[in-house]
């Protein structure tokens, strides 16, 4: 079936430090990916998503590469802040599934100034 | 432009009593959602619904009934609630990416 593996943490760092959370994926057909984050006591909020190979999703500062020849989706941001801490999830969906989500199981990220 | 809306915010539930989550899109979409989600642990699909009038089972429906009567409106039922179901409920919408409210947290006790 469809899944999602990402890089579980916890992970710290100092702030202007680089962030990379790595995310591979398994699906029969062409999904799209997402990038999700929580912070503290909220809800899941779209951080950025790519819907075909090499697109480029960007947001905040956030990065990540659709890479069909290495099924991966890796998360990247070049210079972290302390408001940069939560807990972001990689996830897929396929319209043939109903555009439901397969999600990795959460990376958590403490950002230190 | 509201986005996704939950409502109550907050409940506190005894073992044995009902409730209804509502949860409210202006989006005018499609498809929409019911997850759970477990101190340190992801979302888990409870019900979803491809349209006004459909439901369907996700990964835990067990002691969870929905009603898709209205688009932009979807409502989760907990007919007789346990201790178990003691979680924060989160609603999305999709037209192809889901976009989630800000949850509904329940405490059973």
């Amino acid at each position: 079936g469809d899944s999602v593996t990402q890089m579980e943490g916890p992970v710290t760092l100092s702030e202007e430090a680089f962030l990379t959370i790595n995310c591979t994926y398994t699906a029969t057909g062409y999904p799209s990916l997402f990038w999700y984050v929580q912070y503290p006591g909220e809800g899941l909020q779209l951080l950025l998503k790519a819907t075909k190979a090499d697109d480029k999703g960007s947001n905040k500062g956030f990065e990540a590469t659709y890479r069909k020849e290495t099924t991966s989706f890796h998360l990247e941001k070049g210079s972290v802040q302390v408001s940069d801490s939560a807990v972001y999830f990689c996830a897929l969906s396929l319209r043939s599934n109903d555009y439901k989500l397969s999600f990795g199981a959460g990376t958590t990220v403490t950002v230190r100034a | 432009n509201a986005g996704v809306t939950q409502t109550p915010k907050f409940r506190v539930l005894k073992t044995g009593q009902s409730m209804t989550l509502l949860c409210a899109q202006d989006m005018n979409h499609e498809y929409m959602y019911w997850y759970r989600q477990d101190p340190g642990m992801g979302l888990r699909l409870i019900h979803y619904s491809v349209g006004e009038g459909t439901t369907a089972k996700g990964e835990v429906p067990d002691g969870y009934n929905v009603s898709r009567l209205k688009k932009q409106n979807f409502l989760l039922g907990l007919e007789s609630a346990a201790p178990s179901q003691t979680s924060v409920y989160f609603c999305a919408s999709s037209a192809g990416t889901q976009y989630f409210g800000p949850g509904t947290r329940l405490l059973v006790l």
